[in-house]
């Protein structure tokens, strides 16, 4: 049982370039979300999917593209990467706060730096 | 829109000692999440608290939610090195299934 897998750990780009960060959870959870976590600025959620087909703004969406095709997998998107985009990315999983408590199971996170 | 508070967001204090972290948000929610994050890692879950008085114990900590004051603490008795970390909120916005965490207090426990 892996948990929830994330590709790359760690990834440089220049501004402009696009690049997709991998999620992957094998508990088979419906909900599933990505953060980013900045110097005292906490966790910010970035989107959310409550299941497969269904994807959601969170409280910093722009500049990121999501799509849920199956249960598994929620990649993020950077379409045009801006140095403001430089970050840790957590991708997170539960089994949704419908069915269970909502507890969140995270990555080990993946590290972003945008020249 | 809800908003999640943490106070303090840094502590320093001595080992043994106790003390009280408070997470204020500023909408109705009756979940309310504990996570722990050492540096450089990941966050691994310390807490789920589900109903109005809820109230969790894992060794030195204590997690307690109060719906009605829409309020959290993590108290930490008698502190120890080993508890020097980051620790978040997160509180469930039952309307859109949105988690959201508070920014983190950072807690440095001097042996």
């Amino acid at each position: 049982n892996a948990g929830v897998t994330q590709t790359p750990k760690f990834q440089v780009l220049k501004t402009g370039q696009s690049m997709t960060l991998q999620c992957a959870q094998d508990m088979n959870h419906e909900y599933m979300s990505w953060y980013r976590q900045d110097p005292g600025m906490g966790l910010r959620l970035i989107h959310y999917s409550v299941g497969a087909g269904i994807t959601d703004q969170g409280e910093v969406p722009n500049g990121y593209n999501v799509s849920r095709s199956t249960t598994e997998d929620f990649p993020l998107r950077l379409l045009s990467a801006a140095p403001s985009q430089t970050s840790v990315y957590f991708c997170a999983s539960s089994f949704g706060q419908a069915v269970d408590t909502g507890e969140l199971f995270f990555g080990e996170g993946s590290r972003l730096t945008v020249l | 829109e809800l908003k999640v508070e943490q106070n303090p967001l840094f502590l320093s204090m001595q080992e043994g000692k106790n003390y009280t972290i408070y997470c204020n948000y500023s909408t109705t929610s009756d979940r309310l999440y504990w996570y722990r994050q050492d540096p450089g890692k990941s966050l691994e879950s310390l807490f789920v608290l589900l109903s109005n008085g809820a109230v969790k114990q894992e060794g030195r900590l204590m997690a307690s939610l109060d719906t009605k004051a829409r309020l959290s603490t993590l108290h930490i008795t008698a502190a120890v090195h080993d508890l020097s970390a980051t620790y978040f909120c997160a509180v469930d916005h039952l309307r859109d299934d949105k988690i959201i965490f508070g920014k983190g207090t950072r807690l440095h426990i001097l042996p």
